[in-house]
């Protein structure tokens, strides 16, 4: 079963704009972790919080968790053309580690 | 250092046919996971090895047969190839046995069952 949904599933800005995905999760979670699938390419990891932290951030990635409302935020500033890819969310729990199926992220030029 | 390889990057069977899917990592990591990826899914896990010595299944088994050769190298077999296994296959490792670290990916095994 997916243990992450985000929201949405694709996304289209303009570059230099900011782009914020959701992810909401099931079950409870050791952490949320965020991942960048380039096309034809493998997965990337981008980003790990654990579930006592409530924000994170990593260059131009800020990720928030609400532990409460199951759900997590990646926010990506200042968008570049190279970040058009699909980002994945991933629960890590008893279970393993969960992937939802993705948001399709475009950057216009 | 490669980090995670994967051979081959594109196979195509006919139904029933065999093959292994090789993956080896150079990162000196504990765990191996094997995934696979439909279009416009997430990846599901389908096989993991939490250290050398052992292996667990994980949400989509069925067809499937692991192997965990050594330390670096995990592989996949696919004994008898159906059309539902055309997909797209990636190797993972972590360095802990466990769900807290951050995982590698292989660039993936493009499989296509006719």
């Amino acid at each position: 079963s997916q243990q992450g949904e985000e929201d949405p599933q694709a996304l289209s800005i303009q570059e230099g704009e900011n782009a914020t995905m959701n992810c909401s999760y099931k079950t409870s979670i050791n952490n949320l972790q965020w991942y960048r699938q380039n096309s034809g390419r493998g997965l990337v990891h981008l980003i790990l919080i654990r579930s006592n932290e409530r924000e994170k951030h990593s260059g131009r990635l800020r990720v928030t968790l609400d532990t409460s409302k199951k759900s997590s935020s990646l926010l990506i500033t200042a968008s570049r053309a190279a970040d058009t890819a699909s980002y994945f969310c991933a629960g890590g729990g008893a279970d393993g580690l969960t992937f939802g199926k993705g948001t399709h992220l475009i950057i216009q030029p | 250092n490669a980090g995670v390889t994967q051979t081959p990057k594109f196979q195509v069977l006919k139904t029933g046919q065999s093959m292994t899917l090789q993956c080896a990592q150079d990162m000196n990591h504990n765990s191996m996971y094997w995934y696979r990826q439909d279009p416009g899914m997430g990846l599901r896990l389908i096989y993991y090895s939490a250290s050398e010595g052992t292996t667990d299944k994980g949400e989509v088994p069925n067809g499937y047969n692991v192997s965990r050769l050594n330390k670096r190298e995990f592989s996949l077999r696919l004994e008898s190839a159906a059309p539902s296994q055309t997909s797209v296959y990636f190797c993972a490792s972590s360095r802990q046995p466990t769900w807290v670290n951050e995982q590698f990916f292989g660039p993936g095994t493009r499989l296509t069952v006719l």
